[in-house]
């Protein structure tokens, strides 16, 4: 059971939008640490896809954004592309843990 | 541009220990802000963050792990080394090191962004 909590998968056509959730709580999100989110294609390594709640890194398209709101942070998929098919991952630091947590992961299939 | 690379053994008997060495390239643990995590991946599972040691050594360790954990860096070689004792099946995954991508003052903010390509540990006799 992870702190961050994710939909196991989310779909969408090619050229949809679509977005991903991620929950923690009070002690994570909610107490204002960042929430970066990562791509990670299959049989690679993780890719950082949006750091500080809503910034990318050079190279990553503007169809990638990032937001967060209490103690919940989403990533917004707009445009979906076939290359887009991956599992996603949010990760924050969690107080009570003293320690950076990571999601469940999220599947991301194009229909 | 900046690299990193996991070696070590990719077969492990229970109740040995573990140690892997990440090898970086392009940047030093000598310089101000500077730091290195380990993150692992069982198979089909999700990523779980492990240890991270900072250019001022300061080192953090995922609390249900500790007690097995030990980081340490060689600054002159440029790698780090991450020590988990007493192997269990169950830690079998692919286990990765990753640049610390520092966004504020506050470390709890902090990001990976550049991993290595991960090495596949197996635990079995």
């Amino acid at each position: 059971q992870s702190v961050l909590t994710q939909p196991p998968s989310v779909s969408g056509a090619p050229g949809q939008r679509v977005t991903i959730s991620c929950t923690g709580s009070s002690t994570n999100i909610g107490a204002g640490y960042d929430v970066h989110w990562y791509q990670q294609l299959p049989g690679t390594a993780p890719k950082l896809l949006i750091y500080g709640n809503s910034n990318r890194p050079s190279g990553v398209p503007d169809r990638f954004s990032g937001s967060k709101s209490g103690t919940s942070a989403s990533l917004a998929i707009t445009g979906l592309q076939a290359e887009d098919e991956a599992d996603y991952y949010c990760q924050s630091y969690d107080s009570s843990l003293s320690g950076w947590v990571f999601g469940g992961g999220t599947k991301l299939t194009v229909l | 541009q900046i690299t990193l690379k996991e070696s070590g053994p990719t077969l492990v008997k229970p109740t040995q220990t573990l140690t892997l060495t990440c090898t970086f390239s392009e940047f030093s643990l000598s310089t101000s802000g500077v730091g290195v995590g380990w993150i692992r991946q069982p198979p089909g599972k999700a990523l779980e963050w492990l240890a991270l040691i900072y250019w001022d050594d300061d080192k953090r360790y995922s609390p249900s792990l500790k007690s097995r954990l030990t980081i340490t860096k060689d600054t002159s070689k440029n790698q780090v080394v991450l020590t988990m004792t007493n192997m269990d099946p169950v830690d079998t995954a692919t286990y990765y090191c990753a640049h610390r991508l520092g966004i504020t003052v506050v470390r709890g903010d902090d990001a990976f962004d550049i991993w290595g390509q991960g090495t596949m540990v197996t635990v079995s006799s």
